[in-house]
């Protein structure tokens, strides 16, 4: 089982919306990251928290804000989303962002944009 | 810089038969080699990790991957294929230069037949 936890697991919102998903994590692991992953594709870096800080952006558009409210929480706040944002959002944590730390992951929040 | 590639999006095999799913990497440093598997509308497990201790690694469910620097290879086998196996499989290197960063390959989709 995962010790990554996410919520919630599906979520449709219309493109003027405004919702939230949340990540957690008890494993004392301090960086946490969002990944997106389209359909039969290999999981893309969105953002990266190292000690609630954010380190790495990968240029990601602005009505994706991703927030750490704590060691072990990690949001990403939607507004104003795309069809084309439709995708699973992986959250996954490791015990630092050094070389050789293994990165785990969630079970994603799958969601839908209409 | 790192990168990985997947050699053959779908590997479908008879269950019993070997798994062989293949996995080259290019790296100007020694690097740390992971195996993540997806089964199904859920999120990234991992299965194993090279991190120069031992050439030869096994995971979980029976999986194991054998680093060869000469053919700069980590290919995952198993056995004897089961039908819970079919998922899809991720082979993955760290980024070297940017901590522990993931640089995915395409992934390959397992199928196992009756």
């Amino acid at each position: 089982d995962t010790e990554v936890t996410q919520t919630p697991k599906h979520l449709v919102m219309g493109m003027t919306n405004k919702k939230s998903l949340k990540c957690e994590q008890h494993m004392g692991h301090r960086a946490m990251y969002w990944y997106k992953q389209k359909a039969k594709k290999p999981p893309e870096l969105m953002f990266v928290y190292s000690y609630e800080k954010l380190s790495i952006n990968e240029s990601v558009p602005s009505r994706f804000s991703p927030e750490c409210p704590n060691s072990s929480l990690l949001n990403l706040h939607l507004h104003a989303l795309q069809p084309e944002d439709s995708a699973l959002y992986l959250c996954a944590s490791s015990q630092a962002i050094r070389s050789g730390n293994t990165i785990y992951f969630g079970e994603g929040s799958w969601l839908t944009v209409v | 810089a790192q990168s990985v590639t997947q050699l053959g999006s779908h590997v479908s095999v008879s269950e019993g038969a070997l798994v062989l799913l293949r996995c080259n990497y290019s790296s100007s440093v020694p690097p740390y080699l992971f195996w993540y598997v997806q089964y199904p509308n859920q999120g990234l497990q991992l299965l194993l990790k090279y991190t120069s201790a031992a050439t030869l690694v096994k995971g979980i469910n029976g999986f194991e991957a054998e680093f060869k620097k000469s053919e700069t290879s980590f290919h995952l086998t198993k056995p004897s294929a089961h039908m819970s196996d079919a998922a899809e499989y991720f082979c993955a290197v760290q980024r070297g230069n940017a901590g522990n960063m993931l640089t995915f390959g395409g992934g390959t989709r397992l199928m196992v037949k009756p």
